[in-house]
Order: C-alpha cells, then structure tokens, then sequence
C-alpha cells in the first residue's frame, strides 16, 4: 500500500511564475491535507479538503494560493504569481476520516526554492 | 489562545543515554496529542499518540509519552538513545470533538553524540 505521494519533490520558480504541488493521498483515504513549514518553524496548516470540497481554508494566504481535490487525481495547492517568501517545504497529509480521531499520514513533502 | 509549546529548540544527548522532549499545551478540554518525527529531507512520521485512557502511552522505535493533565504536558521519552534518532520531533494538538485542524509545536532537534 503505498503511501502519500507528493510530487515534484523540488521546484525552483522564479519569482512571477506559478508553482503547481500534486498530493497524492493514501489509497482509501479521502481526506487531505496542505501544511507549510518555513526554515526553523514548525508546520502550519493551510488548508483542509475532502473530494471536491474545501472544508477548512483558514490557513490559506488571502491572495495568490489556492487548492482543489477533483473528484478523480491528486490534490493541487496552486501558487501564483510566487515571492521569495513562499520558498518553503509544503507537505500533504491524508486519512481516512475527520483529524483527531484518525492520524494524518504525511507525505515527502515538495521543497519550493523561488529565486 | 489555544498553543503547544516545545521549549526546547534544540537538545544534544549522548548515545545510550535517556531522552525526554517536552510539550505542553493550552486548550481548554483534553485534547488528542501526537508526537511524529521527521528526519531531514523527509515528512513526518507518527511515533504515538494519546486519545484517552492509559496515560501512559507506547510508540515505535522504542518511545514513550506521558500524559499529565495537572501540567497540561505530553512529554516524550526514550530510556535510551540511538544515533538513528537523531531527527527533529513535533509534538501535535487537535482539540477532541468532532473536526478540529491539528496544531504542530516549532519542534526539537535532536543531536546524538557517540
């Protein structure tokens, strides 16, 4: 059973252009995950979805990033128009029910580097 | 505010000796608590977690975690150390009841000198 898969495992962007991360989750998971975790910090949530639906995005920057789960392939968190300052390590995680009762399962997470 | 604390940014220990990593947390219910891992260049992989019951809790690799409701603490433990520990270690919060996004502590990296 192979685990949560996120791809590419590093971007470089330069700044203006659109990063594109692909989260593929556990198989009979259906609940997904995005995290970012800067240089020396811990992980910060962005944004929750179930299958073509956003549940939590309170985590999410205002402008620029969004995130989508189609009813068929992986999950996008999509950043446009990238700054210095989205330089980070952006991980997925997945489970099979709401967080809290089911542990997330994390993925190798994609490191973005914007020059 | 609901927070998790790590106050240990880094903590450097001698191979065979013990290990304990603190993490406390303000919430106002009991909340459901995890400790993952994560060695460099990779996610992050569950080591335990506490639920209910037992407050006492077992993990792999060898590491154990207490919960303490007095302190508001979720301590992790190894009676004693390996170098393939050396990583850094997230403690995690997510207030019990229904859907509640999980909250990370800033984590502790662990050094292990032979």
């Amino acid at each position: 059973n192979a685990g949560v898969m996120q791809n590419p495992r590093h971007l470089v962007r330069r700044r203006g252009q659109e990063a594109r991360l692909r989260c593929s989750p556990m198989k009979g998971h259906s609940h997904v995950y995005w995290y970012r975790q800067l240089p020396e910090e811990g992980l910060k949530f962005m944004v929750y979805l179930q299958k073509e639906n956003i549940i939590d995005e309170s985590g999410m920057p205002k402008e620029r990033f969004s995130a989508e789960f189609p009813k068929e392939g992986p999950s996008i968190l999509r950043i446009q128009q990238v700054v210095r300052g989205d330089s980070a390590a952006y991980f997925c995680a997945s489970s099979p029910g709401e967080s809290g009762i089911y542990e997330q399962y994390f993925g190798p997470g994609t490191r973005l580097t914007v020059t | 505010a609901q927070s998790v604390t790590q106050p240990d940014i880094h903590i450097t220990v001698s191979e065979g000796a013990s290990l304990e990593l603190r993490c406390n947390y303000s919430y106002g219910a009991t909340p459901y608590l995890f400790w993952y891992v994560q060695s460099p260049g990779q996610g992050l992989q569950l080591l335990l977690k506490y639920f209910s019951g037992d407050t006492l809790v077992q993990g792999i690799k060898g590491f154990e975690a207490e919960f303490k409701r007095s302190q508001s603490s979720f301590n992790l433990r190894k009676p004693s150390v390996h170098w393939s520990d050396a990583a850094e270690y997230f403690c995690a919060v997510v207030p019990s009841g229904g859907y509640q996004k999980v909250t990370f502590g800033t984590g502790t990296k662990l050094q292990v000198i032979p």
